[in-house]
């Protein structure tokens, strides 16, 4: 069975500064792994995807993410925080192959707090 | 956008009263999922569909039920509904297309259980 770690449940950081979200997996094989963010009220928004092409994966609004397999970690970075960036961040991995029905094993998440 | 519609957004019931939720989608994508938020547990998988009149359970499936009678529509019942299953409950889409294991979440739906 697989499952996520996200450090750190809130991660404050001043606008203009580096963000870096941390995330940690546990899989019996090669996983897929996702980041979502979600905007107060909203759904969940794919920020960005790990699916074994490249271990340097971006995203959308200037987000990145590292798969270090040595490491079982994806941390999601920006290098500079905008206010519009505060919004809870959901790291997350895909069962099995990533094929057929199964679903997302999420982490807790990660509330980031800009400050300005 | 995946085209996915939740109905109600919004709904207070009282305990031990039944309840369905509705997800709707307009791309007849094969795979659908319910999961359920809550804060400090992040979003976790209630029942899942691959196919109409095929489902699973998740891994929080105990009171809850699912029909999937065609493959837009993915129904979510809690036959006697109870306060611990106040929460915000997610309808999801696998988009096979985009990749392996790709999801796409609908607006949510917001059930209070007095």
């Amino acid at each position: 069975a697989q499952s996520v770690t996200q450090l750190g449940s809130h991660v404050s950081v001043s606008e203009g500064a580096l963000v870096l979200l941390r995330c940690n997996y546990s899989s019996s094989v090669p996983p897929y792994l996702f980041w979502y963010v979600q905007y107060p009220n909203q759904g969940l928004q794919l920020l960005l995807k790990y699916t074994s092409a490249a271990t340097l994966v971006k995203g959308i609004n200037g987000f990145e993410a590292e798969f270090k397999k040595s490491e079982t970690s994806f941390h999601l970075t920006k290098p500079s925080a905008h206010m519009s960036d505060a919004a809870e961040y959901f790291c997350a991995v895909s069962g099995l192959s990533g094929g057929g029905a199964d679903g997302l094993t999420f982490g807790k998440g990660t509330h980031l707090i800009i400050q300005p | 956008d995946a085209g996915i519609t939740q109905s109600p957004r919004h709904k207070v019931t009282e305990t031990g009263t039944p309840v369905t939720l509705r997800c709707h989608q307009t791309e007849n994508h094969r795979y659908m999922y319910w999961y359920r938020q809550d804060p400090g547990h992040g979003l976790r998988l209630i029942h899942y569909s691959y196919g109409v009149k095929d489902t699973d359970k998740g891994e929080v499936s105990d009171g809850y039920s699912v029909s999937r009678s065609k493959t837009e529509d993915f129904l979510l019942t809690l036959e006697s509904a109870t306060s611990s299953q106040t929460s915000v409950y997610f309808c999801a889409i696998k988009d096979v297309a985009g990749g392996p294991g790709e999801q796409y979440f609908g607006p949510g739906t917001r059930l209070t259980v007095t």
